[in-house]
């Protein structure tokens, strides 16, 4: 049981570049979210998926898209990277029907850099 | 939507005293407040939550209070050791929302 796995875990790119960043997970969980980790500013969410086939926007949803074509997996992509977008990554999941509350599984981070 | 702010950003404690975060939100409507931990270079995870029904929850060595009337929650570590160094998120959300509003972040180190 591998929890929440996310690759790569680094990248480094140059501005205008495109790129993906893959989160899977093998708890059968419903809901899954992309943050975006900066220094002093906390977790803040890009996209959600609430189930298969659907997505939301976040709090910082400028420049990115996603996608969850398969209920363990979801997608976040760059089309034009931009500095801005140079931070760490987490995805994370969570099981559905407990209303609210329901821990958070988080993967390990990927870190990306854009030049 | 719900805002959360967190202070202090840093604390420094002697190894054995006591931590304590505070956080505030804005929507009166949340009704859950977990808390994660995150050591240097890991992952995110949680170490205690509260739901608005209740005042106080402890686990061990840390504590969660809530005062729904003043809108603010606070996490008490005490007797703090050398692996209590981390950054630690408060969070909130309310009934039929998917999603965690989370506090900027506290980095707390723990001194031998």
């Amino acid at each position: 049981n591998a929890g929440v796995t996310q690759t790569p875990k680094f990248r480094v790119l140059k501005t205008g570049q495109s790129m993906t960043l893959l989160c899977a997970q093998d708890m059968n969980h419903e809901y899954m979210y992309w943050y975006r980790q900066d220094p002093g500013m906390g977790l803040r969410l890009i996209h959600y998926s609430v189930g298969e086939g659907t997505t939301a926007k976040g709090e910082v949803p400028d420049g990115y898209n996603v996608s969850r074509l398969k209920k363990q997996n979801f997608l976040l992509g760059l089309e034009s990277a931009a500095p801005s977008q140079t931070s760490v990554y987490f995805c994370a999941s969570r099981v559905a029907g407990l209303g609210v509350t329901g821990e958070l599984f988080f993967g390990e981070g990927s870190r990306l850099t854009v030049l | 939507g719900e805002n959360v702010e967190q202070h202090p950003s840093t604390l420094s404690v002697q190894e054995g005293d006591s931590a304590v975060i505070k956080c505030t939100y804005s929507d009166s409507a949340s009704n859950y407040f977990p808390w994660y931990k995150q050591e240097l270079g890991k992952r995110p995870q949680l170490i205690i939550d509260i739901r608005s029904n209740v005042g106080e929850k402890k686990d061990q060595r840390i504590a969660v209070t809530l005062n729904k009337t003043a809108k603010h929650f606070s996490l008490h570590i005490t007797e703090t050791q050398p692996e209590d160094s981390a950054v630690y998120f408060c969070a909130a959300s309310r009934e039929g929302d998917y999603k965690l509003s989370f506090g900027a972040g506290t980095t707390v180190t723990v001194r031998a």
